[in-house]
């Protein structure tokens, strides 16, 4: 079963517009990290983000982490039509397995 | 392109067949996983090798499931017997070991497979 939830679920906004995902987790981490996933392609990885820390930021990405809420968010800045996607959480293990949850599908209108 | 290679990108087959999988991880990475993934659901993890051992398996894997990594490099995810439910993408990833930190997963492209 999966790990965590995803909020929203689907989330459709107009170009230039901001969009933000948030996940929820149940357990410690080691890290979570998050990926991008395009119609029938395999996963992209984005950010990983460590359990000490807070804040990371990637180009027009920035996610956050808040340990005590079991939470984290991604924001995407200035959306384009490319990004136009699924975004999945996933919270690692010190194996480095990953717990996805369900994903945000994204729909961003040119 | 020295990116994770999945092969097949689809699988059609009739229910009660055998059917394997191969991936060929990013050529340095040690570590490699299998996931499946249902239309609408984020993937769920089924096994994970470190260079040829297998050091951990989902309750998911049922004994239909097996899957290989003989010399540390490919991989192979067989289903025997193949059931409806088995329908689903199944995806593989490979990462560096941990080294200085942890790695993100670089993922394939996935087989589909669709049981008749």
């Amino acid at each position: 079963s999966q790990q965590g939830e995803e909020d929203p679920q689907a989330l459709s906004i107009q170009e230039g517009e901001n969009a933000t995902m948030n996940c929820s987790y149940k357990t410690s981490i080691n890290n979570l990290q998050w990926y991008r996933q395009n119609s029938g392609r395999g996963l992209v990885h984005l950010i990983l983000i460590r359990s000490n820390e807070r804040e990371k930021h990637s180009g027009r990405l920035r996610v956050t982490l808040d340990t005590s809420k079991k939470s984290s968010s991604l924001l995407i800045t200035a959306s384009r039509a490319a990004d136009t996607a699924s975004y999945f959480c996933a919270k690692a293990g010190n194996t480095g397995k990953l717990i996805f949850g369900q994903g945000t599908t994204l729909q961003v209108k040119p | 392109d020295t990116g994770v290679s999945q092969d097949p990108r689809h699988k059609i087959t009739k229910r009660g067949q055998n059917v394997t999988f191969r991936c060929d991880p990013i050529s340095e990475h040690n570590r490699l996983y299998w996931y499946r993934q249902t239309l609408g659901q984020g993937p769920e993890f089924l096994t994970y090798f470190q260079n040829e051992a297998q050091l951990e398996k989902s309750r998911l894997l049922s004994d239909r499931f097996s899957a290989e990594r003989p010399k540390g490099s490919f991989s192979t995810l067989e289903i025997q017997r193949t059931e409806q439910g088995d329908s689903a993408m199944y995806l593989c990833a490979s990462s560096p070991p941990p080294g200085q930190g942890p790695q993100p997963q670089h993922f394939g492209d996935g087989t589909r497979l669709s049981i008749l």
